[in-house]
């Protein structure tokens, strides 16, 4: 049974850091890329980066292309996200999901809510 | 978003309601890219369809999903009070990225 478990989140002023980070089991995480997706309160989906599988690749969103660094750690089943320059646009809560290979969907994690306020 | 949804749709129970997700021919016209997501409140998102028209096992034969051209459809039939929650769809954009629709709200008149 696939599971995915973010931590991380907290309380952070504009402009500091944060890294999140999300523990998978239940499935091969070396064969999957996987995703962060985030949700500001009251609104949609927001996709926000991908890694392959084996670190190589990784693909941003503009709204935070040269703020965040997604990484993962094959070796113990944990992916991450850092965030740098954190803006009060950036305040939601932010979903780890594994991309299911050739089936173009995600399973998802129940999410960390980052809150950027001073 | 590079993907439109209406939204908010209404239907009264057993009735049949549509959602629309309209975008591209590089991505919702390719149609086994499209995802859709149900979403209740304080909820993570469940897959409801996947490759545009394949429903999950343990999803409701009540949710379909359809194509055509650059729109796809989701379909929920038979609507019940439970269906009540946010949708999404969501495609890989063919290049980089990743795209979600802005979401439907459906309600259960």
């Amino acid at each position: 049974q696939v599971q995915l478990v973010e931590s991380g989140g907290g309380v952070v002023q504009p402009g500091r850091s944060l890294r999140i980070s999300c523990a998978a089991s239940g499935f091969t995480f070396t064969s999957y890329d996987m995703h962060w997706v985030r949700q500001a309160p009251g609104k949609g989906l927001e996709w926000v980066t991908v890694i392959s599988y084996d670190g190589i690749t990784k693909y941003y969103a503009d709204s935070v292309k040269g703020r965040f660094t997604i990484s993962r750690d094959n070796s113990k089943n944990t992916l991450s996200l850092l965030m740098n320059g954190l803006q009060r646009e950036d305040t939601a809560l932010y979903y780890c999901a594994r991309e299911v290979t050739g089936k173009w969907y995600f399973d998802w994690g129940q999410g960390t809510l980052v809150t950027v306020s001073s | 978003s590079a993907l439109t949804q209406p939204a908010s749709v209404s239907g009264s129970p057993g009735q049949s309601i549509t959602i629309s997700c309209t975008g591209t021919s590089s991505h919702v016209g390719i149609s086994n890219l499209v995802s859709w997501y149900q979403q209740h409140p304080g909820k993570a998102p469940k897959l409801v369809i996947h490759e545009g028209t394949k429903r999950p096992s343990g999803v409701s034969d009540r949710f379909s999903g359809s194509k055509s051209d650059n729109t796809a459809s989701l379909t929920i039939s038979g609507l019940q009070a439970e269906d009540e929650a946010d949708y999404y769809c969501c495609s890989f954009t063919g290049t980089t990225a990743w795209v979600f629709g802005g979401g439907t709200k459906v309600t259960v008149l």
